[in-house]
């Protein structure tokens, strides 16, 4: 079974700083890849996918960006924060068909994201 | 315009009792429902998944019911216990494509001893 981890699990941060966000997949090998963010009281908003090494599409435009330098890495990005960048940011994986029927994603812990 | 709706938004009942959660959706074209579970801080984890030709799906305690005529889910728990504190979000896909995940804001759940 597939294994996700995400680092940090919380993070303050000062408007305007950097942001690297980091997700790795264990126990699967070229997985689809997700980042979400889940605003409070909301439901999860699709950020990034990927299927496959340095390919990455975005689904809204933002501030933010996403990297996958290898098969199981997945990283989440912004040169200079906002505090609307506040959220729980989740990282997932499925491995069947990206977008089939059947697809069933994985879901990371969470990384909580505070800009202050 | 695709959406899922929840209700009620939150809900405080007394562990051993049973509780339905209700999702609404306007989605199109649909492929399939999921209910996932949420604990505090965690990453969602899924309970049950429905098609279009399924009314019923259980898994333990939880049974999730579709009518895709109306377009209305709900997940029904039985018996709760503590553990079962958590949001419960429904998930709509639509066919075809990456991008395709219509999430609801959930229901946010707490039982109480």
């Amino acid at each position: 079974s597939q294994t996700i981890h995400q680092w940090p699990a919380t993070l303050v941060q000062p408007v305007g700083s950097p942001l690297s966000l980091e997700c790795t997949v264990e126990g699967t090998s070229n997985p689809n890849l997700y980042w979400y963010r889940q605003a409070a009281g909301r439901g999860l908003q699709l950020l990034f996918y990927s299927v496959g090494i340095g390919q990455i599409s975005s689904e809204v435009p933002q501030n933010l960006s996403a990297s996958r330098p290898q098969d199981r890495q997945f990283i989440l990005s912004s040169k200079k924060l906002l505090l609307s960048d506040s959220g729980f940011y989740l990282c997932a994986s499925s491995w069947t068909i990206a977008g089939g029927p059947q697809e069933t994603q994985y879901f990371g812990p969470g990384t909580r994201l505070l800009v202050l | 315009k695709n959406q899922v709706e929840q209700s009620p938004q939150s809900l405080i009942i007394l562990e051993g009792k049973n509780c339905t959660l209700q999702c609404n959706y306007t989605v199109s074209p649909f492929s399939n429902l999921r209910w996932y579970k949420q604990d505090t801080g965690r990453g969602p984890v899924s309970l049950t998944i429905m098609t279009f030709s399924e009314n019923t799906k259980s898994n333990g305690r939880y049974t999730a019911t579709l009518d895709a005529d109306t377009k209305q889910s709900s997940l029904h728990i039985t018996a709760s216990q503590l553990s079962d504190s958590a949001s419960y979000i429904c998930v709509v896909r639509l066919s075809g494509g990456y991008n395709k995940l219509i999430f609801g804001a959930g229901t946010r759940l707490a039982v109480h001893p």
